[in-house]
């Protein structure tokens, strides 16, 4: 069963704490990705997997940070939180770049 | 920065309607289009795929492609209720080349 997990599902931090976002998925896929969505904005890539220890900037890395030490697991790091980074974040795995993403159930973060 | 631009921003079609939707890539290295579908409170969902010029039509979906001028469009047919969703255009080049997504054009199919 091909699935896309994220862990914890809604998030309430204070401005200033450490925010810990998981991803994992059981295809294999070699690419996985973190973006936020907020209204209007689509889906901004924060960072870009290609492998284990292979991570690249998106477009909107500012304030993040990633982890990923197994193919299957996949971290988004906020260092000291901002209360503009209050968004739906999602995790995304696919084969090769150029192919099919798919998507997580997305994290609901509040930075208060 | 390559940016995917759609339109309309929203669109309303009643029941059984067409809904006609347009996304256009600003970067000449882009190769493929997605079509993902997102229902409100859930995450996106690859709808349809096209990489090569034409048309291609899965149901009730049709996606055409014109390269030359990097533009796709998407076109619901007997646009349903349960079609009432938020559909982001992706488009994305060879070669490791990142995709980008647009913002999205949000359809309501009234009954």
């Amino acid at each position: 069963d091909m699935k896309v997990t994220q862990m914890p599902r809604y998030l309430i931090k204070r401005m200033g704490e450490n925010v810990l976002l998981e991803c994992g998925q059981d295809m294999s896929h070699e690419t996985m990705y973190w973006y936020r969505q907020d209204p209007g904005l689509g889906l901004q890539l924060i960072y870009i997997s290609y492998d284990v220890d292979s991570n690249s900037e998106g477009d909107i890395p500012k304030g993040y940070r990633v982890s990923r030490k197994k193919r299957e697991h996949f971290s988004l790091i906020l260092d000291s939180a901002k209360t503009n980074q209050t968004s739906v974040y999602f995790c995304a795995s696919s084969l090769p770049t150029d192919a099919e993403q798919f998507f997580g159930p997305g994290t609901r973060l509040t930075v208060l | 920065q390559q940016k995917v631009q759609q339109s309309p921003e929203s669109l309303i079609v009643p029941e059984g309607g067409m809904a006609s939707l347009n996304c256009t890539s600003s970067d000449r290295n882009v190769d493929y289009f997605w079509w993902y579908r997102q229902h409100s409170g859930k995450s996106p969902k690859m709808l349809m795929s096209i990489f090569s010029n034409g048309e291609k039509e899965e149901g009730r979906f049709t996606v055409h492609l014109n390269k030359a001028s990097l533009h796709t469009s998407l076109h619901i047919r007997d646009s349903q209720p349960s079609d009432s969703a938020l559909y982001l255009c992706a488009a994305s080049g060879t070669g490791g080349y990142k995709v980008v997504f647009g913002s999205g054009t949000r359809l309501l199919v009234s009954p």
